[in-house]
């Protein structure tokens, strides 16, 4: 079946510094969504890919999709104590398969 | 707009009980999810609704059963409760149509003790 992994599985960054996971899936997928989940909260959407190659930027998050559309990238820039999470990714091959997550500490 | 609401919060069950959790949405939502979060791991869906009447199987479906008799409300019910089943339990809905995002319920959180 299909499978979806992120790296790293956590990420420890000074506040200011920059913060990148990345998400692998073993199929093409036809469409990549991106959650934040707030330590004991609930997964919360943050945007969908769905070109080759496409990029969108919210504020300091920068989004990639694959040219391959078999993997994902999503970048923070100059990390804010606002951002610690788990950042997951979901990839769409005809169902949505969620990966395992990069938990995001930042020190202040 | 109330989004996606689940029922309780918090429980604790001894081993061998059975219990539902309840998750309703207002917003007209035609897909339904449950998923798992077991501790520092991503979520693993158990059962999924495309509608009204029709419901399937997901990952992890063995000790867990669901319906959904109308497009707001979408039960998960454990029967035998087993310690393998202490997880938080999230449900989530979407509209029809793959550009759409997970609206996510915040959570339950079962014991099984």
């Amino acid at each position: 079946g299909q499978q979806v992994m992120q790296i790293p599985q956590y990420q420890h960054v000074q506040e200011g510094e920059d913060f990148t996971t990345y998400c692998n899936s073993s199929t093409t997928l036809s469409n990549i969504q991106w959650y934040k989940q707030r330590p004991g909260g609930h997964p919360v959407f943050l945007i969908q890919l769905v070109k080759s190659g496409e990029v969108k930027k919210q504020k300091r998050l920068t989004f990639q999709f694959g040219e391959a559309k078999k993997n994902s990238s999503l970048h923070i820039t100059a990390t804010q104590t606002t951002d610690v999470g788990t950042y997951f990714c979901a990839g769409n091959a005809g169902k949505s398969t969620f990966g395992d997550g990069t938990t995001l500490t930042v020190k202040p | 707009n109330a989004g996606v609401t689940q029922t309780p919060k918090f429980r604790i069950l001894k081993i061998g009980q059975s219990m539902t959790l309840q998750c309703a949405q207002d917003m007209n939502h035609n897909y339904m999810y449950w998923y798992r979060q077991d501790p520092g791991m991503g979520l693993k869906l158990i059962y999924y609704s495309v509608g009204a009447g029709i419901t399937d199987k997901g990952e992890v479906p063995n000790g867990y059963n669901v319906s959904r008799s109308t497009t707001e409300d979408f039960p998960l019910r454990l029967e035998l409760a087993a310690p393998s089943q202490t997880s938080v339990y999230f449900c989530a809905s979407r509209p029809y149509g793959t550009e759409y995002g997970y609206t996510f319920g915040s959570g339950t959180r079962l014991t099984v003790v």
